[in-house]
């Protein structure tokens, strides 16, 4: 069956902590992951995904598919990154159809 | 530009009742997605249009459930009679094409049945 897994429904760390959101997967295949994230009172909007390897804000997520992970992480902290984060993933192939975790809400004190 | 813009953004209904939700998607997107977001929990796709095309609605609950996308742009969901299971948040999105992986989404219509 191909689902999303975030463990965490909440995490709250002090600004300048390093930040590590999780995001395991079950899909037979390859697929494609990303993560999508809405700020208070903003649309959900896709922050990164696996095969652009790129850092967003300073995040950053490597696809480990021996764990089947797709761990968000940032160094340090930012109390704009507070918001609710969604990891997702589509097939290969893309059929549009995402797939997405629970959420986790991450709240950066100051 | 505006964006994805949904209708109405908040609906109060009693159960039983039918409801209807808008979307206009991004313009010259062809592609465009309903989801339903239950609380706590990450948005599930209900359907996806190809233009008019529906090419996936096998999430969608037919028995009350019905969608229609005119003309390929405007999109309306409807549910019919609304059961106090179906509250919830129903997000609209839309891609420029299938197999392009960005989705941008509306900011939901967020239904109430009582």
């Amino acid at each position: 069956a191909q689902r999303v897994t975030q463990p965490e429904k909440l995490l709250s760390v002090f600004k300048g902590a390093p930040v590590e959101l999780k995001c395991n997967y079950s899909y037979s295949g390859s697929p494609e992951l990303f993560w999508y994230v809405q700020y208070s009172r903003q649309r959900l909007q896709l922050l990164l995904r696996h095969i652009s390897r790129e850092s967003i804000k300073g995040f950053t997520a490597d696809l480990n598919k021996g764990e089947t992970s797709f761990h968000l992480k940032k160094p340090f902290a930012q109390e704009e990154d507070s918001a609710m984060y969604y990891c997702a993933l589509s097939g290969r192939g893309n059929t549009g159809k995402l797939i997405f975790g629970q959420g986790t809400t991450l709240q950066v004190k100051p | 530009e505006a964006g994805v813009v949904q209708s109405p953004r908040y609906k109060i209904i009693e159960k039983k009742q039918p409801v209807a939700f808008w979307c206009n998607p991004i313009s010259g997107h062809n592609t465009l997605y309903w989801y339903r977001q239950n609380l706590g929990q990450g948005p599930e796709l209900l359907i996806r249009y190809e233009n008019e095309e529906a090419v996936d609605d096998s999430q969608l609950p037919k028995d009350r459930f019905s969608a229609e996308r005119l003309k390929g742009v405007d999109s309306t969901l409807k549910i019919q009679p609304a059961e106090l299971g179906d509250s919830a948040v129903y997000l609209c999105a839309s891609s420029s094409r299938t197999g392009e992986y960005e989705q941008y989404f509306g900011p939901g219509t967020r239904l109430t049945v009582t």
